[in-house]
């Protein structure tokens, strides 16, 4: 049973616009949530985290907001660029001082930003 | 800047055959993972290895093995090569002494099994 969801496969958003990707998750216990970006033939790339201790990190173009309440947590893309057409990985882990590492990913959002 | 190697971009094999996937870190990392990712299935975690030698099955291990001899290098092997292990593989490493760190991920390599 997946534990972090994203429930939208795909997102079409015009350039220079707002794009809002979702994720859900089920287990209480994850306190640390990434998204990374993937481009086709290469691998993943690390964009953004929260900690379960804040409900908003911005980093530039990139805001991620976390309800703990609701176990969901968005991504922002303000303005949205050509460039930023990509899958989009939500993931999230477990145990604060937990020295596994463990992430547990969402099935991914292929966004495209058109002109 | 952290660098996950992989040993080959694009790899194809027959059916029944031993496959071996390279990783190397040059981070000194103590945690290392080796994912799958298909379309619409996302990256699922195959083993994953917190120190040398050692080593953790994921949610998928079935027809596959790791090995850890050096801290810097994990290797994943497909014991008998099936056509439904044609798949992007991913490696990726971690820091273990802080809880809130990304994984860095290697470019990945294709393989396919023919």
């Amino acid at each position: 049973d997946q534990q972090v969801k994203q429930n939208s496969p795909s997102l079409s958003v015009q350039e220079g616009r707002i794009s809002i990707l979702n994720c859900d998750y089920t287990n209480s216990m994850f306190d640390y949530f990434l998204w990374y970006k993937k481009y086709p033939a290469e691998g993943p790339t690390f964009l953004i985290s929260i900690s379960s201790i804040k409900d908003k990190n911005e980093d530039g173009r990139f805001t991620v907001f976390l309800n703990k309440s609701a176990k969901h947590l968005s991504l922002h893309i303000v303005p949205s660029q050509p460039g930023d057409s990509a899958v989009y990985f939500c993931a999230a882990s477990e145990g604060r001082g937990s020295t596994l590492g463990r992430l547990y990913f969402g099935r991914g959002t292929q966004l495209t930003v058109w002109p | 800047d952290v660098k996950v190697t992989q040993s080959s971009r694009y790899l194809v094999k027959r059916t029944g055959e031993k496959v071996f996937l390279e990783c190397v870190q040059d981070m000194d990392h103590e945690n290392m993972f080796w994912y799958r990712q298909d379309p619409g299935l996302g990256l699922r975690l195959i083993y994953f290895s917190y120190d040398v030698k050692m080593k953790e099955k994921g949610d998928i291990p079935e027809g596959y093995s790791v090995s850890r001899e050096k801290k810097e290098r994990f290797s994943l092997i497909l014991e008998s090569a099936s056509t439904n292990q044609t798949s992007m593989y991913l490696c990726a490493s971690r820091p273990p002494w802080a809880s809130n760190q990304p994984q860095h991920f290697g470019d990945g390599t294709r393989l396919s099994i023919l």
